[in-house]
């Protein structure tokens, strides 16, 4: 099984600053990495998936990097919406696996 | 719309059976392979099984491999899960979701959930 290590697991940031959050994976997953965010009481929302490629309708703030083992989400200039916790899954390989999570809170 | 709407959980006793649908609008859904999730309280995503568009191709989790069968019915437009010998680490928000594209396994669409209880 691929283990997904995201961090840190709360990362405080004040609004309008950039948040970089990290996914690490135990083996190679190439480029095939999701990221989704997730608020109290609904269902995740799709971000990011092919490690890069933004998601319909998601705006340009959130970006996606990396391949292999290390990838990165950015978001710039955080807003009241964008706090959240934010998922990462691997779909290279079965199972598929989600990392932990990082809870994107306000400082 | 795009829509997938979840329905039958509830509280169910350890050993107990539960059957999960979702009921899948606004897209070919016999054209999409489709995806269980669930969510522990206070917990992460767990993936917990794919079933591929005509149902010949399955995927477990495997924590629930031989407890748990994903299936579905083209005709109705519908998802299943069927949750045998429940246990409480069962205990979860159930979602269902879709595969956009083949063999990219990540979700585009997601229902709201239904929450399954299993305590004694």
């Amino acid at each position: 099984e691929v283990v997904m290590t995201q961090s840190p697991a709360t990362l405080s940031v004040s609004p309008g600053e950039r948040a970089t959050l990290s996914c690490r994976a135990s083996q190679s997953v190439i480029s095939n990495l999701a990221w989704y965010q997730q608020k109290p009481g609904q269902a995740p929302r799709l971000l990011i998936y092919g490690a890069s490629t933004r998601a319909t309708g998601i705006p340009a703030k959130f970006s996606g990097s990396g391949s292999g083992t290390e990838f990165t989400l950015t978001i710039s200039s955080l807003q009241s919406e964008d706090f959240a916790v934010y998922y990462c899954q691997q779909y290279n390989n079965w199972p598929l696996t989600f990392g932990g999570g990082t809870k994107v809170e306000i400082k | 719309e795009v829509q997938l709407v979840e329905s039958g959980g509830g509280l169910v006793q350890p050993g107990g059976s539960l059957r999960l649908s979702c009921a899948a609008s606004g897209f070919p859904f016999s054209k999409y392979w489709m995806s269980w999730v669930r969510q522990a309280p206070g917990k992460g995503l767990e993936w917990v099984a794919n079933i591929k568009q005509d149902g010949s191709e399955k995927y477990y989790v495997d924590s629930v491999e031989g407890r748990f069968t994903i299936s579905r019915d083209n005709a109705k437009n519908s998802l299943y899960l069927q949750m045998n010998s429940l246990r409480a680490e069962d205990t979860a928000v159930y979602f269902c979701a879709r595969v956009p594209f083949i063999y990219q396994y990540y979700m585009d669409v997601w229902g709201k959930g239904t929450t399954v209880t299993v305590s004694s």
